[in-house]
């Protein structure tokens, strides 16, 4: 079955710096891509989608890219701020179904 | 969330009780989930449905039944509750099934406890 891994530990930068979360599959190609972010006590929010077809994708300060062959997607918030501290979710769609997969999660820290 | 409400927030409930979590749309979306979430496990889903009265399993089904009558009410209802399931529910809605480019709207969760 697929699989999601996103690094469990967190992920602590500067201010202003570029964080860059990983989300790595193990079995199918997903026909798209998710990325949510998650406050405590809070649902997840959507923030970006990307297409199997499409290698990278850019929303404001976020960018995220997709490599099917290296089975990965690297999401990246440039010139970070401590509103941005987090959990960020990586999501893909389950083979053959309307119905999506999530990983467990990378808590970013931003300080000050 | 706009849109997407549950209820209740929060509730505590004894093993073996049966308990009911309702999840409230007003955006008309086709798809509706319920998903389950723990610390390691991520976001977990136990049933989903595409239209009333469709509804299908998810990888976390056992213990846990669903009913859609209308497009804006999704029901989860635990028959004999259990401490495994104590448990953060959220419920999600989508139009095109998380394949158009506004991905899922999530509720704000339902924090279950089974003593």
């Amino acid at each position: 079955s697929q699989k999601i891994e996103q690094n469990s530990e967190a992920l602590n930068i500067q201010e202003g710096k570029t964080a860059t979360l990983t989300c790595n599959y193990t079995n199918y190609s997903p026909a798209y891509l998710q990325w949510y972010r998650q406050d405590p006590g809070r649902g997840p929010v959507f923030l970006l989608l990307i297409r199997e077809n499409e290698k990278e994708k850019r929303k404001e300060r976020l960018k995220v890219t997709f490599d099917t062959t290296l089975k990965q997607s690297l999401f990246h918030i440039t010139a970070s701020q401590p509103a941005d501290s987090a959990t960020y979710l990586c999501a893909l769609d389950m083979s053959g179904g309307f119905k999506t997969i999530f990983g467990a999660g990378t808590r970013l820290f931003v300080k000050a | 969330d706009a849109g997407i409400t549950q209820s209740p927030r929060h509730k505590v409930t004894e093993t073996g009780t049966p308990v009911t979590l309702r999840c409230h749309q007003t955006e008309n979306h086709r798809y509706m989930y319920w998903y389950r979430q723990d610390p390691g496990h991520g976001l977990r889903l136990i049933h989903y449905s595409y239209g009333v009265k469709d509804t299908d399993k998810g990888e976390v089904s056992d213990g846990y039944s669903v009913s859609r009558s209308k497009t804006e009410d999704f029901l989860l209802t635990l028959e004999s509750a259990t401490s495994s399931q104590t448990s953060v529910y959220f419920c999600a809605i989508s139009e095109g099934g998380g394949r158009e480019d506004y991905g899922y709207t999530f509720g704000s969760g339902t924090r279950l406890t089974v003593v």
